[in-house]
């Protein structure tokens, strides 16, 4: 049972666009959430976290957190090629047992064309 | 500042065999992560330490796969015997603590044949 979810794609947008990625997670007491891009055969890298609802901006990058509703995403403004990657939404989740899991969605895989 | 560092690169194994994969975290950081990546999935936690303490590892299939910690600072993971199966990329990353930012190292891509 997968608590991370993600749209796996492929989501394509045209150069200059915005791209958006959605995330949804199961855990209602969750507290710490990240954004990592994963170019092919690459290993992920981090480029956004965010902690408290609302909007984070960071250059083109935007993450926004609603915990309410258990959803982040991330919106890429101005989409270049080199955008082109997947697009993985990790959340440190909380087990009954009290145990602090840092879960990874599937990714999204995102396509700039240009 | 150095990354994490992760050893070797690649590794081809005959089914059977042992393997050992090395990780050295961020200086500093005390929470150490194993992951599994397989084609076209997520990152799949195996094992977390927080200093030289195992306090997750639910996900390790402890019948063949083993993890240490020793000083709280470099770890290995290691699998006996390897299965086809187990071909993936093993992801190492290091935070500097639990709700913090975690990074990963370059990877090992492991081919069992």
């Amino acid at each position: 049972q997968k608590e991370v979810e993600q749209n796996s794609g492929p989501l394509s947008v045209p150069e200059g666009a915005i791209a958006s990625l959605n995330c949804t997670y199961s855990d209602r007491v969750s507290q710490s959430f990240f954004w990592y891009r994963q170019y092919s055969g690459k290993s992920p890298e981090l480029i956004m976290s965010i902690y408290s609802n609302g909007d984070k901006e960071d250059g083109r990058f935007t993450a926004q957190l609603n915990k309410a509703s258990q959803y982040v995403s991330l919106l890429i403004r101005d989409s270049q090629p080199s955008d082109s990657a997947t697009y993985l939404c990790a959340v440190i989740l909380v087990s009954g047992a009290g145990s602090y899991q840092l879960t990874f969605g599937k990714g999204t895989k995102l396509s700039v064309i240009p | 500042e150095a990354g994490v560092v992760q050893s070797p690169r690649y590794k081809i194994i005959e089914k059977k065999q042992p393997v050992a994969f090395w990780c050295n975290p961020i200086s500093g950081h005390n929470t150490l992560y194993w992951y599994r990546q397989n084609l076209g999935q997520g990152p799949e936690l195996l094992i977390r330490y927080e200093n030289e303490e195992a306090v997750d590892d639910s996900q390790l299939p402890k019948d063949r796969f083993s993890a240490e910690r020793l000083k709280g600072v470099d770890s290995t993971l290691k699998i006996q015997p390897a299965e086809l199966g187990d071909s993936a990329v093993y992801l190492c990353a290091s935070s500097a603590g639990l709700n913090t930012e975690a990074f990963f190292g370059q990877g090992t891509r492991l081919t069992v044949v």
